[in-house]
C-alpha cells in the first residue's frame, strides 16, 4: 500500500533553518509528481510547493518563494524541503502528497502523516 | 489569490443530506474541471474522496458526491453518518501568479 512518511520537524528559532523529508514506499516513486502542504495550528490547508515526476518542474507559493528549496531523488524514493530564513508564520504541520495526475488536475491522492514545524524565539 | 470560500459549519441529522459550497473565480475553478474535495478528521491527514469536480477514488463511499456550476463547486454527503464528522476542504488548479493550487477555507461538518 502508498505509504508517506515525513520526518526532520521540530522546534526553530527564527531565521533558521530545517530540512524535511518524505520516504516513500508501496508505489513506483519516480512516476508521480509530489508536493508539500502545510496546515498552521487551527487553520486551513495551503499548498507550499511542487515538483514533477522527474525533478525538471517546480513551483512554490509566493509565501515561501526564495527561501524553501523542494527536491527529490527517485532512486532513495524520498521527496525532500529545504527551508531557510524560517519565521513565525511558517509554523505548521506540512504534510507530503502525491499528485494524481498532470500538473493542471492537481489533486493530493496520498498523504503523509504530517510533522510539525514550530519557529519560535 | 486568496482561499476558496467555503461555509463555516454545515450540519445535519443521521440519514439526511447536506452540501457544502466552494466558491471561486473564473481563473480557479470557472476555468477548470480540476475541483478535488477532502476529508479531515481531528489530528488525522487529509483524504481525498473526490477528484476532478465528480470522481471518487476507489474505497471511497458513494454517499459522496461532487459537482460544479459557474465559479462554485459543492460537495454533497448523502444518508449523513456520524463518522462523517470531520472538516472538509476544497481545492483546485489556479491560474494565478502566486499560487499552483488554491485551497477552500474549510467547512465543519456536524452530525447532530
Amino acid at each position: 500500500q502508498v505509504q508517506l512518511v515525513e520526518s526532520g520537524g521540530g522546534l526553530v528559532k527564527p531565521g533558521g533553518s530545517l530540512r524535511l523529508s518524505c520516504a516513500a514506499s508501496g508505489f513506483t516513486f519516480s512516476d508521480y509528481d509530489m508536493n508539500w502542504i502545510r496546515q498552521a495550528p487551527g487553520r486551513g490547508l495551503e499548498w507550499v510547493s511542487y515538483i514533477s515526476s522527474s525533478g525538471s518542474t517546480i513551483y512554490y507559493a509566493d509565501s515561501v518563494k526564495g527561501r524553501f528549496t523542494i527536491s527529490r531523488d527517485n532512486a532513495k524514493k524520498s521527496l525532500y524541503l529545504q527551508m531557510n530564513n524560517l519565521k513565525a508564520e511558517d509554523t505548521a504541520v506540512y504534510y507530503c502528497a502525491r499528485g494524481g495526475g498532470t500538473l493542471l488536475r492537481g489533486y493530493f491522492h496520498f498523504w503523509g502523516q504530517g510533522t510539525l514545524v514550530t519557529v519560535s524565539s | 489569490q486568496s482561499a476558496l470560500t467555503q461555509p463555516a459549519s454545515v450540519s445535519g441529522s443521521p440519514g439526511q443530506s447536506i452540501t457544502i459550497s466552494c466558491t471561486g473565480t473564473g481563473g480557479d475553478i470557472g476555468s477548470y474541471n480540476y475541483v478535488s474535495w477532502y476529508q479531515q478528521h481531528p489530528g488525522k491527514a487529509p483524504k481525498l474522496i473526490i477528484y476532478d469536480v465528480t470522481n471518487r477514488p476507489s474505497g471511497v463511499s458513494n454517499r459522496f458526491s461532487g459537482s460544479k456550476s459557474g465559479n462554485t463547486a459543492s460537495l454533497t454527503i448523502s444518508g449523513l453518518q456520524a463518522e462523517d464528522e470531520a472538516d472538509y476542504y476544497c481545492s483546485s488548479y489556479t491560474s494565478s501568479s502566486t499560487l499552483l493550487y488554491v485551497f477552500g477555507t474549510g467547512t465543519k461538518v456536524t452530525v447532530l
